[in-house]
Formats: C-alpha cells, structure tokens, sequence
C-alpha cells in the first residue's frame, strides 16, 4: 500500500514555456502532500506543503507565483512552473503523508525530471 | 538552516561488509527517520525512531539515537551490491505539520 506516483517522470521543455507535474496518492487519501526539489548529489529541499482545499504553504525563498500548486482533490496535487528557465531544471519529488500509527512518514513519487533548454 | 548533516558523504565498501552512516541534527526532536533513493528514484522509508528509543533494527539495519548528542547513526549488516544508493537522514521541520528536513546524504557504493 501507500503508493505515490508522478508524471511525467521526464520533460523537455523550452525556456519560457510552463510545465505542469502531477503527484497522486494511488491507495489512500492524502490531505497533505509535499513538494520537494533535488540538484545533482544534493539532499532534497523542501518547496512547499499542498493541502487539499486550501492554499499551498511555501517555504521560505520559495516563489508562489512561479511554483503553483493546486491540490483540487484528496489523492491528486499538481505543481505548475511558471515561464520556466534554464535555472528551474533539477528533479521535482513529491511525498505524501500515510496517516495511521506511522502519521510521520512520507510515501514518495519516483519523482520528474525538469530540463529546461 | 535547520538542515542536518550526514557522514561520510560518500562511503565505498565491499560485498558482506558493514556500512555505518552517521546523522547530526539541530534541534530538539521526536523522532529521526532514514529514507533510501536509489539514483535517479524517489525516496523509500526504512525506519522511524522515536526520541525515547536508543536503537531499533530492521532486518539487516540498525539505528542508534543519542538525543543528548543529537545524533543519529545507521549500519547495514552484510551489506549487498543492492544496497548501493544514498541514505538520508530526516528530522521533523520546525512549524510542524509533518514536514521534513532531511540530511545531506550518504552516497554508499557496494562492490562485489
């Protein structure tokens, strides 16, 4: 159980042109996802948190109108790159809370890799 | 940067061997997760320790706590090529809601 996907897994896109990701839980409901994004042999950093009903959280130095999120139902969030730039390229995972005893763990997509050419 | 660090950042050994990682963090927590990615793949959870848990073990891998220290380690056992991945270290963020800050890693490469 507690499985998360994405999609695309890949994508090319020119500079200037907006990509949409999408993150669904397949097996349980998940009132909160979270947005991460990963440079080569880095650690993941966190975006910001999607809830399902109400505005994204973002974290600090994280641009809302760049990165938009939309969580429209309880087992799919989306991430939207605004006008995308060579800059915005790096590996987007998202996760998404299991609940139950284990409420603190995240179940994570395979993630999306972003070129931006 | 609330951002934990781990050691060594990268870690060679050979098939059957013993890998320790090692996990610092900043701040007072309750429980200290290790999570798994494969290259190019999201992350798999291995385990969750509690802060009023020294050491828990999984199969082949067991995790220390030391709160008074704020410090974490992970060793896998008789480790296999399959084990090659990096292994991150997280700490619940501060503000809560179940969001995670996670360590810098340890890229472990297992030879045979």
């Amino acid at each position: 159980g507690a499985v998360v996907s994405q999609h695309p897994s890949r994508v090319i896109c020119k500079s200037g042109t907006s990509v949409k990701i999408e993150c669904r839980s397949l097996d349980f409901q998940a009132t909160t996802m979270f947005w991460y994004r990963q440079f080569p042999k880095q650690s993941l950093m966190l975006m910001a948190t999607s809830n399902e009903g109400s505005k994204a959280t973002y974290e600090q130095g994280v641009e809302k109108d760049k990165f938009l999120i939309n969580h429209a139902s309880l087992t799919l969030s989306t991430l939207t790159v605004t006008s995308a730039h060579p800059e915005d390229s790096s590996f987007y995972i998202c996760s998404a809370g299991s609940g139950g005893s284990l409420r603190e763990t995240q179940y994570f997509g395979p993630g999306t890799r972003l070129l931006v050419l | 940067s609330q951002q934990g660090e781990e050691d060594p950042q990268a870690l060679s050994i050979q098939e059957g061997e013993n890998a320790t990682m090692n996990c610092s963090y900043k701040t007072s927590i309750n429980n200290l997760q290790w999570y798994r990615q494969n290259s190019g793949r999201g992350l798999v959870h291995l385990i969750l320790i509690r802060s009023n848990e020294r050491e828990k073990h999984s199969g082949r891998l067991r995790v220390t706590l030391d709160t008074s220290k704020k410090s974490s380690s992970l060793l896998i056992t008789a480790s296999r090529a399959a084990d090659t991945a990096s292994y991150f270290c997280a700490t619940p963020l501060t503000g809560g809601g179940n969001k995670l800050t996670f360590g810098t890693g340890t890229q472990l490469k297992v030879e045979l």
